[in-house]
C-alpha cells in the first residue's frame, strides 16, 4: 500500500455539505473495499465495504462507488457534520487473502 | 462486545529496553493483525495471525520484533532491543474469516522509545 507521507491531503468542506473522498489503488485483483475513519487518538472504524461485484453501495449518510477499469474507490458523505472531522482511509484485499492494504489518508475537515 | 482490548495505551521507554504490547482480540474472531502506523509510512502491516498460526510475518521490520499468539484470546507484540525509531502507534486487529464484516482495529498503544 502506499504510504502516508509527512502531508495528508485535506478536505475542507462546510458543515451541511456533501463530501467526495476518492482514493486508487493500484492491485487489478482487489475483490474487497474498505473505508475507514480515524479519529484523533483512535484506532481506524469501519464505515462501509463494497465487493468487486458491485458498483455503488450505500449505508447511512455514506456511500461508496466503485470503478474497477480505473481502479478507483470513492467515499460520499452526505450532509458533513462536524462529527465527521478525521482522517478517511480505503482499504482494499484479494481474492483469498486476509490482508489489507491501506490507501493514502485523507484529512477531512468541517467547517462549523 | 468490548472491542479489540490493547494495553497499554502508552509507553515510553527508554532505547536498549524490551517492550511487550498485547492484544485481546473481539471473541469468535479468528483472524489478528499487528499493524504499525507512522506519519511517514503510514498504517503498515506487521504480521498477521489466523486460528493463532502466524500466516505471514513478512512485515516485520527486523529479528527485535516478535509475536505470538498462544491462544485465540490473546497475543503480544515484542521489541528486544527497542530503538528510538520504532516510536509509533502500533494497533491490533481481528476479523472473521468470511471477511464479510471487516476489520475491528484496536484503540492502539503509542509507543515512544528515547
Amino acid at each position: 500500500g502506499e504510504s502516508v507521507g509527512l502531508h495528508l491531503p485535506t478536505l475542507s468542506v462546510q458543515e451541511g455539505d456533501n463530501s467526495i473522498i476518492n482514493c486508487a489503488y493500484s492491485n487489478s485483483a482487489s475483490d474487497y473495499f474498505i473505508w475507514y475513519k480515524q479519529e484523533s487518538g483512535k484506532g481506524p472504524q469501519f464505515i462501509i465495504d463494497i465487493r468487486s461485484n458491485m458498483d455503488k453501495r450505500q449505508g447511512q449518510r455514506v456511500t461508496v462507488l466503485l470503478n474497477k477499469t480505473v481502479k478507483h474507490l470513492s467515499l460520499q458523505i452526505a450532509a458533513t457534520q462536524p462529527g465527521d472531522s478525521a482522517v478517511y482511509f480505503c482499504a482494499s484485499t484479494g481474492a483469498g487473502s486476509y490482508q489489507l492494504t491501506f490507501g493514502k489518508g485523507t484529512k477531512l475537515s468541517v467547517i462549523p | 462486545d468490548a472491542g479489540v482490548i490493547q494495553s497499554p495505551r502508552h509507553e515510553v521507554t527508554e532505547m536498549g529496553q524490551e517492550v511487550t504490547l498485547r492484544c485481546k482480540p473481539i471473541s469468535g474472531h479468528n483472524s489478528l493483525f499487528w499493524y504499525r502506523q507512522t506519519m511517514m509510512r503510514g498504517l503498515e502491516l506487521l504480521i498477521y495471525f489466523n486460528n493463532n498460526v502466524p500466516i505471514d510475518d513478512s512485515g516485520m521490520p527486523e529479528d527485535r520484533f516478535s509475536a505470538k499468539m498462544p491462544n485465540a484470546s490473546f497475543s503480544t507484540l515484542k521489541i528486544q532491543p527497542s530503538e528510538p525509531r520504532d516510536s509509533a502507534v502500533y494497533f491490533c486487529a481481528s476479523s472473521l474469516a468470511d471477511r464479510g464484516h471487516g476489520y475491528t482495529f484496536g484503540s492502539g498503544t503509542r509507543l515512544t522509545v528515547v
